[in-house]
């Protein structure tokens, strides 16, 4: 496809249960960031990627979050012993431009994952 | 920690009246973007404006950028039912620049055919 795909699109979590959220970015785009998004609220970051090397984590909340992109490609987003604070949609974004100097790029989003910890 | 706050919170308005959004931020930026987001959907980008830019337009879209005062209006002219959605502003800062956005907690739209 031509955007960026996001599975799975619902995710529903025992409390203390592992997740993994997948980000498929567009073809060719070195840039990839991952979100968080609370209900009603605008998405706040967790993360960044320059192709494969993860340049700034400082939004991740907690230790038990974790990302990885090892072939500057497709993303993966893991939650470790989820908790129901975790609830939300984890949106993830690529752009075609590094970043350095001016950051002018425009990411493009997935539509997200939707993540339920009961 | 969001950084920009938005206001109205929520806009009812009838289709074919202009629609207006305003955005508050708090350091200083390189750039400015408005993205749209449908109910349940990811975030598509409407518009970016530079720091060193005071007005921009698009279609039916304008958006002004006040740097001294910190902050950006987004004004939706002759809207349609299609426009329902939510807006947000988010900001490329200027120090640290990773490409990361910060985003306002939005303004919900809702356009009445």
């Amino acid at each position: 496809g031509a955007g960026v795909s996001q599975s799975p699109r619902y995710k529903v979590a025992k409390r203390g249960q592992d997740v993994a959220l997948r980000c498929d970015p567009i073809s060719g785009h070195v840039s990839l960031f991952w979100y968080q998004q609370a209900l009603g609220q605008g998405p706040e970051f967790l993360t960044y990627f320059q192709n494969e090397a993860q340049l700034d984590k400082s939004g991740l909340p907690s230790d038990r979050f974790f990302a990885e992109r090892p072939e500057g490609s497709v993303s993966t987003l893991k939650i470790q012993r989820t908790q129901q604070e975790d609830s939300a949609v984890y949106l993830c974004a690529s752009s075609l431009v590094s970043s350095g100097g001016v950051a002018k790029n425009i990411q493009y989003f997935g539509a997200g994952t939707r993540l339920s910890v009961l | 920690s969001q950084q920009g706050e938005e206001d109205p919170q929520a806009l009812s308005i009838q289709e074919g009246e202009n629609a207006t959004m305003n955005c508050s931020y708090k350091t200083s930026i390189n750039n400015l973007q408005w993205y749209r987001q449908n109910s349940g959907r990811g975030l598509v980008h409407l518009i970016l404006i530079r720091s060193n830019e005071r007005e921009k337009h698009s279609g039916r879209l304008r958006v002004t950028l006040d740097t001294s005062k910190k902050s950006s209006s987004l004004l939706i002219t002759a809207s349609r039912a299609a426009d329902t959605a939510s807006y947000f502003c988010a900001t490329g800062p200027l120090s640290g620049n990773t490409g990361k956005l910060i985003f306002g907690q939005g303004t919900t739209l809702q356009v009445k055919p």
